[in-house]
Order: C-alpha cells, then sequence, then structure tokens
C-alpha cells in the first residue's frame, strides 16, 4: 500500500540558509500534519491542513510556512535557519472519517 | 502541557505480554486515545486508538478505565522487533506528544 512520502530525506544547510520540505500523502487522505523531532525530544506538532487550508496551529515558528496544494501535498518552508532548527520533520496525513495519522519517514535536516 | 503521564522504561521477555500503562485523568468527554510507537528515528506508527470501550486488532489491545482517566497497552506476544517507544497521547483536535514509554524487549 501507498505510503506517505517526504524528500527529500537528508538535508544539510547553513545558518541564516532555507530550506523546504515536501509531504505527499496517502493517496485520497486530504489531511496533512507536520511535525518537529529534535534529537532525544518527543515529537512537538507544527501545523495541519485540511482541504488545502490550514486547520491548526502549534509551535511553528514565524520563519517557518506551510501550504497544502491542489494535488494535496504539502511543503514547509524554513527560512533564517537556525542550529535549532535541527531535527526530523514528519509528514502525517490522515483519510477523511479516519481517526489515524500515517507519518511518513522524516527528513532529518542539519543545520551547520 | 501533555496530557499523559507514562513510566519512562519498562522491559518485558520476549513472548510474554507487554502491558503500557497511562494515566490521563485530565482527560475530557470528546477525547480520544491514542496509541503510537517510534522505533529508533522511523516516522511514528499508528497503533490502536478508542474511546471508551476496550478495543482490539492485530496489533495490540487497549484497555480503557470505566472512569477513562487510565488505560493499557496490551501486546499479547512481544517480540524484539516491539522494542521502541510507545506513546499514549489524549487527541482532541491534534496530537500532543508526552515522553512516552520506552519499552524494551529482551530474549
Amino acid at each position: 500500500a501507498a505510503g506517505v512520502i517526504q524528500s527529500p530525506r537528508h538535508l544539510i544547510k547553513e545558518k541564516r540558509e532555507t530550506a523546504t520540505l515536501k509531504c505527499y500523502p496517502i493517496p485520497r487522505h486530504d489531511t496533512v500534519y507536520w511535525y518537529q523531532q529534535g534529537p532525544g525530544q518527543d515529537p512537538q506538532f507544527l501545523i495541519s491542513f485540511y482541504e488545502k487550508m490550514q486547520s491548526d496551529k502549534g509551535s511553528i515558528p514565524d520563519r517557518f510556512s506551510a501550504q497544502q496544494f491542489s494535488d494535496y501535498h504539502s511543503e514547509l518552508n524554513m527560512s533564517s535557519l537556525e542550529l535549532g532548527d535541527s531535527a526530523l520533520y514528519f509528514c502525517a496525513s490522515r483519510g477523511r472519517g479516519s481517526y489515524e495519522q500515517y507519518f511518513g519517514p522524516g527528513t532529518r535536516l542539519t543545520v551547520t | 502541557d501533555a496530557k499523559t503521564t507514562q513510566p519512562p522504561s519498562m522491559d518485558c521477555a520476549e513472548g510474554r505480554a507487554a502491558n503500557l500503562p497511562c494515566n490521563h485523568s485530565t482527560i475530557s468527554g470528546n477525547e480520544y486515545v491514542y496509541w503510537y510507537r517510534q522505533i529508533h528515528s522511523q516516522g511514528p506508527q499508528y497503533i490502536i486508538h478508542g474511546l471508551k470501550n476496550n478495543e482490539t486488532n492485530e496489533m495490540a489491545s487497549l484497555i480503557i478505565t470505566e472512569d477513562r482517566k487510565s488505560s493499557t497497552l496490551i501486546l499479547p506476544h512481544a517480540t524484539l522487533r516491539d522494542t521502541a517507544v510507545y506513546y499514549c497521547i489524549v487527541m482532541g483536535y491534534q496530537l500532543i506528544w508526552g515522553a512516552g514509554t520506552k519499552l524494551i524487549i529482551k530474549p
């Protein structure tokens, strides 16, 4: 069965650079969630989208923005990167009427 | 703040049932109890969820107390591949993750 796809899987950036992470949800899933997991930390909810509209917002810094496109894929844009942004970034998708979030493999972002 | 409390770590012998407790004393009437697990830096994996009735699927069973203030996840026959961090999450609209329980299955 198709799973959530995230790209790239690994990304190395320098401080003050920008990064774009992409998420392709499971087909026919209309809700996308973004999470950040720092080293040794638990996942922290950043933001979610339902039917291309922002549905909820968590601890997402103002330097970050995200959107969901007409094909339901989502992108997380990160600017003015800081060392503390180094983390695993997970995307999850959920189908209409379903309760489960299905997670992608994550993007490991390293800021040097 | 996380709405759940779990022991930080547990051991279980391979082949035995692993019982993972979770306290969620502030749960409200429309909030579900979810369990996810994360195997070393992989994407979290959904296990099971419930509202007030006990639930069972091919992976695990979920026992929720009558007052809904606590629950137990049961892995009936733990294998070495079940070693992971297990998260108990009370979900209203979004998943708020607590610290989880690191479950180590020993041969």
